[in-house]
């Protein structure tokens, strides 16, 4: 069974970082690329990152660009997200996602999602 | 970035009944389209990718269609499991968009 858990979240300071994890088990994680979506408070879903399967390449959503790093260990199969210089819109709950394999082809779309983690920044 | 336009934004009906939900790019997408449910508390779940492809598991009462900028989501039977908030997200381009979502209650 796919299971994504992340840990890492609370209550932080703006301008402050902090580090978020994704430990997955129940599939290959060295054959997957991944993602970060987060949801503020009653709000809609965003993207946030995204690593490929070999953590060769990533993508970021503009608001983050310079701020955040995902990262990756495939001998832990564990996924990172480090954010730094965080704001009061970085405010949100922060899903780690995997990204969907038909067999065939890699969609950027996302087939399974962690729990969430409560990201609040907040002096 | 590409805007995706979804309605409504609320929606209540009854069991046994079919409803539709939209979403539009505001540029063509070329079918890079996925729907996913979100239950209350609850992380989401996909549902639906390349605009009509139902994904492993899900029931065959939800459907998929469109192209271009005009994609929706059809569930049939309306079930009390139903009850949860959907969400499009195109994945043709960066970034990945998704839309404002749409809640879903039972009459």
């Amino acid at each position: 069974e796919v299971q994504l858990v992340e840990s890492g979240g609370g209550l932080v300071q703006p301008g402050r970082s902090m580090k978020l994890s994704c430990a997955a088990s129940g599939f290959t994680f060295n054959n997957y690329d991944m993602a970060w979506v987060c949801q503020a408070p009653k709000k809609g879903l965003e993207w946030v990152a995204t690593i490929s399967y070999d953590g060769s390449s990533t993508y970021y959503r503009d608001s983050v660009k310079g701020r955040f790093t995902i990262s990756r260990d495939n001998a832990k199969s564990t996924l990172y997200l480090q954010m730094d210089s965080l704001r009061s819109e970085d405010t949100a709950t922060y899903y780690c996602a995997r990204l969907y394999y038909d067999g065939t082809y890699y969609y950027p779309l996302f087939d399974y999602w962690g729990q969430g983690v409560m990201v609040t920044v907040s002096s | 970035d590409i805007q995706m336009t979804q309605s409504p934004a609320s929606l209540s009906a009854s069991l046994g009944e079919t409803v539709t939900i939209e979403c539009r790019a505001s540029e063509d997408i070329y079918n890079g389209l996925a729907w996913y449910q979100q239950k209350p508390g609850k992380s989401p779940q996909l549902l639906i990718y390349n605009a009509n492809s139902l994904h492993t598991g899900v029931p065959s009462r939800f459907s998929g269609s469109g192209s271009g900028t005009q994609y929706s989501l059809k569930i049939n039977s309306l079930q009390s499991e139903d009850v949860a908030s959907y969400f499009c997200q195109q994945y043709y381009d960066y970034p990945f968009t998704f839309g404002s979502g749409t809640k879903l209650e039972i009459k």
